[in-house]
């Protein structure tokens, strides 16, 4: 049984190009969590997706990025016209059900804007 | 706004020995989750152990086992025997038992430990 699964491990963008995060949760998993993690810091929450559904985004920046999670396929962290803040890891975690407390991570994608 | 404090940047300790990892946070809700993960060099973040606020009796997995104070709002952990595999930065985590948006689906963490075993 894989994990849940991310990819690009290593993203690098220059400033202004778009970056888009994929990741496929544990099989059986319909609830994704995307967080990101500055250097330095713990992870901090962005957005809580079920299938076809954003539920929370409440730790979303409110311009540039955006999530998706399609009936088929992986979910996608997506921003747009990067800047060097971005820079950082984000990780994908994914559970069976809203009520399962425990969430399983990826191992993050490192993304690099230069 | 819940918030988690990790005091100590960084702790070492010698293989074989013991150590404890001290957390703190700050809610105003009855009933919530804490958590403890691991991440290694890595990045992989690896669940070590879980307490339900509502559990009077402390958790415990193998060598670790945490120190949860509810009215002091204090969860601490102890990893026993320390390894050379227990390097790594802990993480301490809150998580609301109410999924009522806001953040409160996901989890809060601190800033994190970074562990140094001493061989």
């Amino acid at each position: 049984n894989a994990g849940v699964m991310q990819n690009p491990r290593h993203l690098v963008r220059r400033r202004g190009q778009e970056a888009r995060l994929r990741c496929s949760p544990m099989k059986g998993h319909s609830h994704v969590y995307w967080y990101r993690q500055l250097p330095e810091e713990g992870l901090k929450f962005m957005v809580y997706l079920q299938k076809e559904n954003i539920i929370d985004e409440s730790g979303m920046p409110k311009e540039r990025f955006s999530a998706e999670f399609p009936k088929e396929g992986p979910s996608i962290l997506r921003i747009q016209q990067v800047v060097r803040g971005d820079s950082a890891a984000y990780f994908c975690a994914s559970s069976p059900g809203r009520t399962n407390t425990e969430a399983f991570f990826g191992q993050g994608t490192r993304l690099t804007v230069v | 706004a819940q918030t988690v404090t990790q005091s100590q940047p960084e702790m070492s300790v010698q293989e074989a020995e013991t150590v404890t990892l001290s957390c703190t946070y700050d809610t105003s809700e009855s009933d919530y989750y804490l958590f403890w993960y691991k991440q290694p060099p890595s990045r992989q973040m690896i669940l070590v152990i879980r307490q339900e606020a509502y559990k009077q009796q402390n958790a415990t997995e193998n060598r670790f086992s945490v120190n949860f104070q509810k009215a002091a709002k204090s969860f601490s952990l102890k990893i026993s025997d320390s390894q050379l595999g227990d390097a790594a930065m802990y993480f301490c985590a809150y998580r609301s038992a109410n999924n009522l948006g806001g953040g409160a689906d996901g989890l809060t963490f601190g800033k994190g430990t970074h562990l140094i075993i001493q061989p």
